[in-house]
């Protein structure tokens, strides 16, 4: 079965500060995604990339997939404490998109 | 533009009461799915929808949890004679075809 490794599993910034999240696959990703989650509350959908070298960019949020297509990050200029959350990557297992396996997320905490 | 929505967002319940949740899917999306998440890790997949039909379902769905998506629209999911371990966050997700998966707000459950 597939596993995603995230790391740092917490990060804490100072406002202003960039940073990076790193999401690895034990094996090839057919569609990796990213959600952002509130303590509490469902996940909101960010980005989702398919191919190997693909980069999203969404406000100040980057993603990058490899060209292996095993490993994506997720890098966030000039963070602010609208940023702060639980970032999770999700990847598609089999490519029949019938379910999805997750990390088990990255703790950001943005500091003012 | 609707999301998915989910009822109730909290429920408590003692040991091995039965429970049953709702979840209202995005209305053209004709793709449904429920994960369950415990505290600090991400979510993990439980069943799948493909309009009525329930075309997936992960080992974690003992023979206590059941799923139903009657007319293709809404689900449910219950669980019968709770036990401690099933307290957990209960998230429904929907997608048009194999595309990205759009979360609910979950549902909280604890048993006492």
């Amino acid at each position: 079965s597939q596993e995603l490794e995230q790391s740092p599993q917490s990060l804490i910034v100072q406002e202003g500060k960039n940073l990076t999240i790193n999401c690895t696959s034990s094996k090839t990703l057919y569609g990796l995604y990213w959600y952002k989650q509130k303590y509490g509350e469902g996940l909101i959908f960010l980005m989702m990339l398919q191919k190997g070298g693909e980069e999203k960019s969404h406000e100040k949020i980057t993603a990058k997939l490899d060209e292996k297509k095993q490993q994506s990050s997720l890098h966030i200029t000039a963070s602010q404490p609208s940023h702060a959350g639980i970032y999770l990557c999700g990847a598609d297992p089999s490519g029949s998109a019938r379910q999805l396996t997750f990390g088990s997320g990255t703790q950001l905490t943005v500091l003012p | 533009d609707t999301g998915v929505s989910q009822d109730p967002r909290h429920k408590i319940t003692k040991r091995g009461q039965n429970v049953t949740f709702r979840c209202d899917p995005i209305s053209e999306h004709n793709r449904l799915y429920w994960y369950r998440q415990t505290l600090g890790q991400g979510p993990e997949f439980l069943t799948y929808f493909q309009n009525e039909a329930q075309l997936e379902k992960s080992r974690l769905l003992s023979d206590r949890f059941s799923a139903e998506r009657p007319k293709g629209s809404f689900s449910t999911l219950e669980i019968q004679r709770t036990e401690q371990g099933d307290s957990a966050m209960y998230l429904c997700a929907s997608s048009f075809l194999p595309d990205t998966q759009y979360f609910g707000p979950g549902t909280r459950l604890t048993v006492l």
